[in-house]
């Protein structure tokens, strides 16, 4: 399977630990995207790397949020003191810039969060 | 401020017949990409089709296919002998060229009744 991989695929925590997620792009893409969906909606974006650059944050992106890449390969998100607004599906995409004709991104599975 | 309105929160389609999914989109962007995404029930989003707003030949992919109309900024899909297994959720989503996030629709939630 050459696709975006994500891990874990389920996470349930207490209200105020910390979690982590990780994220395979694929592996030829330089570009790799973080965004949160929340029930009924549409993804929204996060935060972007090129290679392990990261280039620009939302401002959903709190300050409990940190997203690192650190070798331009794969990626983590991670959440500190989480809350219970935090609970939604973190999804990662990867895209080959290139061309920038080409740069479509492809979604991996998503990890789902939940926040009790 | 880029923005993606889906009107369309539900649809349901007969088997083998056709479908259209509405999307309009609000930018000052001249130079832009727009995508319709679909997310099978517990599975991954994959991409159905993407139109380059330059290109004024409307993008078919098989049975899928878009009506793109730039001066009215909509840009609906077309699901033509609609099967089983495209019961989804469709996202439309908006990145202008040279912009690093996609803007997406709330999306439509489309069932194929057999």
């Amino acid at each position: 399977d050459t696709g975006v991989s994500q891990n874990p695929r389920h996470k349930i925590t207490k209200r105020g630990q910390n979690v982590t997620f990780r994220c395979d792009p694929i592996s030829e893409h330089n570009r790799l995207y973080w965004y949160r969906q929340t029930l009924g909606q549409g993804p929204e974006f996060l935060t972007y790397f090129q290679n392990e650059a990261q280039l620009e944050k939302s401002r959903l992106l709190s300050d409990r949020f940190s997203a690192e890449r650190p070798k331009g390969s794969f990626s983590t998100l991670e959440i500190q003191r989480t809350e219970q607004g935090d609970s939604a599906m973190y999804l990662c995409a990867s895209s080959f810039d290139l061309d920038r004709r080409l740069d479509t991104q492809y979604f991996g599975p998503g990890t789902r969060l939940t926040v009790l | 401020a880029q923005t993606v309105t889906q009107s369309q929160p539900e649809m349901s389609v007969q088997e083998a017949e056709t479908v259209t999914l509405s999307c309009t989109y609000d930018t000052s962007e001249n130079n832009y990409y727009l995508f319709w995404y679909k997310q099978p029930p517990s599975r991954q989003m994959i991409l159905v089709i993407r139109q380059e707003a330059y290109k004024q030949q409307n993008a078919t992919e098989n049975r899928f296919s878009v009506n793109f109309q730039k001066a009215a900024k909509s840009f609906s899909l077309k699901i033509s002998d609609s099967q089983l297994g495209d019961t989804a959720m469709y996202f439309c989503a908006f990145t202008p060229t040279g912009a690093n996030n996609l803007f997406f629709g709330t999306g439509t939630r489309l069932t194929v009744i057999p």
